[in-house]
């Protein structure tokens, strides 16, 4: 079945450092992605969403990606901090329904000091 | 804080008893989705309520069932549990249903053995 996926389960890096989360969909009638981070006892927090008629979007100190040739979306954390050590998850909603994303598995992101 | 809240905190359970998990949803928000999460993986959807009816299922077996209120707080109840139901169970509220964001609650924690 069609779905929602990551590329690497573990990302570690050093502070300071910029981090690329990648993640890999398979559903071509997808047209709105989200990323939300997930801290250890939390549940998960939006951080930014990009919908399919652009291919990049930029917050604070993040950026996403979509590259819909290839079905694939990143997330770059610039100067990556310690206290965005969580589980990275990407999601997808399809479009002409209600807002029910469906999401992938995770990339824990690890951050050293 | 998204003043999405979940109670109880943690579960315990054996096979074949009932539970209930609560959520209450961010002030003026009228939609709640409840999602499973399994350890290591993304979250799962259950089900949406919109202004106290279902407004659309995930691939769960009928013994999930919920309810709205009309404050829109919302219950998720398991019947006739199973050991693999043993998860972090999620509840999201947002206003409206195709609003781009959902606000996630800290979960409830149910051990089934």
């Amino acid at each position: 079945g069609e779905s929602v996926g990551l590329h690497l389960p573990t990302l570690s890096v050093q502070e300071g450092d910029n981090s690329i989360i990648n993640c890999a969909y398979s559903n071509s009638a997808s047209d709105y992605f989200i990323w939300y981070k997930q801290e250890s006892g939390k549940g998960p927090q939006f951080i930014i969403d990009i919908r399919s008629n652009m291919d990049k979007r930029q917050g604070q100190r993040v950026t996403v990606l979509l590259n819909k040739t290839v079905k694939h979306l990143s997330l770059q954390i610039a100067a990556t901090q310690p206290g965005d050590s969580a589980v990275y998850f990407c999601a997808e909603n399809i479009a002409g329904g209600s807002y029910i994303p469906t999401f992938g598995r995770g990339t824990s992101l690890i951050v050293h000091p | 804080e998204t003043g999405v809240t979940q109670s109880p905190t943690h579960l315990i359970k054996t096979r074949g008893q009932q539970v209930t998990l609560r959520c209450s949803s961010q002030s003026g928000h009228n939609t709640v989705s409840w999602y499973q999460q399994a350890l290591g993986q993304g979250p799962q959807f259950i089900f949406q309520y919109y202004r106290e009816e279902e407004n659309g299922r995930g691939n769960f077996p009928p013994r999930f069932s919920g309810l709205q209120f009309p404050n829109y707080s919302s219950e998720l109840n398991v019947n006739a549990l199973e050991l693999d139901d043993s998860a972090l169970y999620l509840c999201a509220s947002s206003l409206g249903t195709e609003t781009d964001t959902q606000y996630f609650g800290p979960g409830t924690r149910l051990t089934v053995l």
